[in-house]
Formats: C-alpha cells, structure tokens, sequence
C-alpha cells in the first residue's frame, strides 16, 4: 500500500482563483509526478521531479507551476484558475529502479472550475 | 521514445467469463511494463508489473500479464470475471535505464462485467 495524500479531494472554485493542490508522500521517494486526466481519458504527464529543487515539465504542457522544496512535498499551483483546467489531477511518487521503477499514485484531486 | 496501444476502449465480458484486455508497447531500449487500475472517483492502484524476470507476471485480485517480446504485447488476462472487476484500466510503459521513471499509459480500457 503506497503512502501518498493528496488535498484537496474535491475542489471547486471560482475563475481567477488561486489554488494549490497539496500531495505529500511518506515513503521517501526522491521522483515524484503530477499527472493530469481528463474525464475518460488518459493521463498525461505535466510535471515531475527527480529531487529537492528539481522540477521539470512534463510532456503535456499545462499553466501549473510545481516546487519541491521537501523531499515529501510535491504542490502544484494554478495562479488563476479558468474553465479549462477542470480536471482531475493525480499526483505521484517513485523509489527509482532499486524498486523496480513503480509509480505510486495518491488517490487523485478533483477540480472544477466555474 | 515509448508509446503504449490500447485495442478496444470498452470491453464487456459476462461474470464468470474469461478477461483479456489488450497492451501493445513501443520502446527504444528493453521496457518496464505495468497495469493499473482505476475505479471511479479514484486514483491508480498497481496491478502488476514487468521489469524484466519472469514473463509471466501475477498481479492482485487474480489478474495476470505475459509479456511477449516477439509480440511487443503485454495483455492483462484473468480467468473468471467478478463483478467487482468493473473498472477503468491502463497499461503503462517505462523505459529502463538512464533514470528514467516516467511513465507513459495507454488510452484505457473500460471493463464492465454482465451479470
């Protein structure tokens, strides 16, 4: 059973807000993933990071922005959220090959934007 | 780079019937492969993965994969369907090597179960 929360479950908020989607891992992952699927689709890939103070863009290209400062710790914000960004968004996290490459994923954050 | 195929987005199979859902991979270098399984309102859960040791690979709930090189397939199988098996699954490629964990998934597979 892997160790990784995301908060909030359920968001819905107004255009133009801010939000930040929290996921904390406890397993001691260096890599950590946010992925982005929409409703009966795929996931994609927006952001990961393979360590403190490294963060990359992922293969999908999204207005978030990630930080990394704690090796637990792996939020993503929206500086003004719009109608397009409704979607669901799974956060993520891995040991690396010395765990056979698993990605563990929390159990995802809902966002509408109205 | 690698990509991941899904054939049939919807699979309906009838409780107590045999479970395929289908995988086929591309990758540049030998692959890491996984399927996950997605129910509603819910995040991924592992089913099972490849990473090179036995071909034959047994997850949970009773479902199991054959990875076959020649095939570039990795199909999930399970033998009798329950109808706790509805669920949204995705396989998923991840090169080896070079630290690269990212993983790449397929479109999924809907999987709804007949009574």
């Amino acid at each position: 059973e892997a160790d990784i929360y995301q908060t909030p479950r359920y968001l819905v908020i107004g255009t133009g807000k801010k939000i930040t989607l929290e996921c904390s891992q406890t397993m001691g992952h260096d890599k950590m993933y946010w992925y982005q699927q929409d409703p009966g689709m795929e996931l994609h890939l927006i952001h990961y990071s393979y360590g403190v103070n490294s963060t990359e863009k992922g293969d999908l290209s999204s207005e978030s922005t990630v930080s990394r400062i704690r090796t637990e710790h792996f939020p993503l914000t929206l500086e003004s959220a719009r109608p397009s960004h409704t979607s669901q968004y799974l956060c993520a996290s891995s040991g690396g090959q010395a765990f056979g490459n698993t990605i563990y994923f929390g159990e995802g954050s809902w966002l509408t934007v109205v | 780079a690698q990509s991941v195929t899904q054939l049939g987005s919807h699979v309906s199979v009838s409780e107590g019937a045999l479970v395929l859902l289908r995988c086929n991979y591309s990758s540049s270098v030998p692959p890491y492969l996984f399927w996950y399984v997605q129910y509603p309102n819910q995040g991924l859960q592992l089913l099972l993965k490849y990473t090179s040791a036995a071909t034959l690979v047994k997850g949970i709930n009773g479902f199991e994969a054959e990875f076959k090189k020649s095939e570039t397939s990795f199909h999930l199988t399970k033998p009798s369907a329950h109808m706790s098996d509805a669920a949204e699954y995705f396989c998923a490629v991840s090169e080896t090597g070079f630290g690269n964990e990212k993983l790449t998934f397929g479109t999924g597979t809907r999987l709804t179960i007949i009574p």
